[in-house]
């Protein structure tokens, strides 16, 4: 398998514009997170899914966040508009309820600047 | 609110040392699972230790958990330069966070040729 895959890899984008981030997750994988990794906040979980269906979004900073999992090989998440303080680095996570233990398998990240 | 804290936040050691790093965390956990993350990659399974079991061993890696403390510990025998990472632990929960890990804010490892 590819392992989870996600698009792009880095992103640079002006303050006010609309982005859009994409993950693959491993095949057969039934659950999805998307975490935002910054120096000064660590590792943050904004959004899961559990068989496509959001399950928390607690982690969502504000309404110009969204995220979408259409069907079982695709997500996305939005900002819009993007900011400054939007840039971080976005991961995407999978994993699979058997065992119930939930290893997670983490893509390469979209490193993402906001200008 | 935070979940894993680890101790050190920064650990500096020489080839051939070994590495110890702490997590503490505040409430029941069904596992309890290390991940590594090298620069600027995503993050990495390494070991998964279950609240039933003490410790947990796989190569060099030692794992060991106290539930009665809420806390855990990963040792890395003999470190290699290779091991320069970061390190964070991960608690899973049954209940509504059923699925869903929580992460701590990691320990950064440096080992020096």
């Amino acid at each position: 398998d590819a392992g989870v895959i996600q698009s792009p890899r880095h992103e640079v984008t002006e303050m006010g514009q609309e982005v859009t981030l994409r993950c693959k997750p491993i095949s057969g994988h039934d659950y999805l997170f998307w975490y935002r990794q910054t120096m000064m906040r660590g590792l943050e979980l904004l959004i899961y899914f559990n068989n496509n269906v959001p399950i928390d979004d607690s982690g969502m900073p504000e309404d110009r966040f969204s995220a979408k999992m259409p069907n079982a090989s695709f997500s996305t998440l939005k900002i819009q508009p993007s900011e400054p303080r939007d840039s971080a680095v976005y991961f995407c996570a999978s994993s699979f309820s058997f065992p119930v233990t939930h290893e997670q398998y983490f893509g390469p990240g979209t490193r993402l600047t906001v200008t | 609110s935070q979940q894993g804290e680890e101790d050190p936040q920064a650990l500096s050691i020489q080839e051939g040392e070994n590495a110890t790093m702490n997590c503490s965390y505040k409430t029941s956990i069904n596992n309890l699972q290390w991940y590594r993350q090298n620069s600027g990659r995503g993050l990495v399974h390494l070991i998964l230790i279950r609240s039933n079991e003490r410790e947990k061993h796989s190569g060099r890696l030692r794992v060991t958990l106290d539930t009665s403390k809420k806390s855990s510990s990963l040792l890395i025998t003999a470190s290699r330069a290779a091991d320069t990472a970061s390190y964070f632990c991960a608690t899973g929960a049954g209940g509504t966070s059923y699925g869903k890990l929580t992460f701590g804010q990691g320990t950064i490892l440096t080992v020096h040729p």
